[in-house]
């Protein structure tokens, strides 16, 4: 069974410009969650999606949004981009019967 | 409101010692409890976890967590530690229903030769 897959790895972009990430879920499971890494506040919660509604959502500004489709597959947007967006960002997806998450290696975005 | 913590930021032991990574946790109702790895470049992995029963959770890699409802803490330990032990190490908390997930800032683990 193929993993969690996000795109791009690395991104570079700079202040003002916008971003979409991609990740595609492990097949068969429909709840996609977003997370933001960075060294001082370790793992951030941003929103959840379950077959294309957003069910839960983080404390984070109208910059961040996402979205989920008939296929399970999610994107994240940032726009405005800030230097402090500069992360890396980590999709899950969840197995509903057991609780884990399955996460893909994350897309490092550097704002400049 | 749900929350975990991680109150060592770091964590030093020499290989073959035991070692402890600590976290507690603050949670409205039954807790659901998770350990993750996560090597350097790399996603998170899953290591254990606690739903219910038994206190004392094996998981993968050797690891072992002890659930203490009175202490509402969920150590992770390893009897014996290996250099490629050697990561950041997240605990996590979820409702029953798992839609969210609250980490803790993680501890990192140096395993010295």
């Amino acid at each position: 069974k193929a993993g969690v897959t996000q795109t791009p790895r690395y991104l570079i972009k700079t202040r003002g410009q916008q971003v979409t990430l991609s990740c595609s879920p492990i097949s068969g499971h429909r709840s996609v969650s977003w997370y933001q890494q960075t060294p001082g506040q370790g793992l951030q919660f941003l929103f959840e999606y379950f077959s294309e509604t957003q069910r839960n959502k983080g404390n984070f500004p109208g910059r961040f949004s996402g979205r989920q489709f008939s296929n399970s597959r999610s994107e994240m947007n940032v726009s405005t981009l800030e230097l402090g967006d500069s992360a890396l960002y980590l999709c899950a997806s969840l197995s509903g019967g057991t609780g884990e998450l399955f996460f893909g290696e994350g897309s490092r975005l550097t704002v400049l | 409101a749900q929350s975990v913590a991680q109150p060592e930021d770091q964590v030093n032991v020499a290989e073959g010692n035991p070692l402890t990574v600590k976290c507690t946790y603050s949670v409205s109702g039954n807790p659901y409890l998770f350990w993750y790895v996560q090597y350097p470049n790399r996603g998170l992995q899953f290591l254990l976890k606690y739903i219910t029963g038994d206190n004392l959770v094996k998981g993968s890699y050797g690891f072992e967590a002890e659930f203490n409802k009175s202490q509402t803490s969920f150590h992770l330990k390893k009897p014996s530690a290996l250099v490629s032990d050697s990561a950041l190490y997240f605990c996590a908390v979820s409702r029953y229903n798992f839609n969210k997930f609250y980490f803790g800032s993680g501890t990192k683990l140096n395993v010295k030769p």
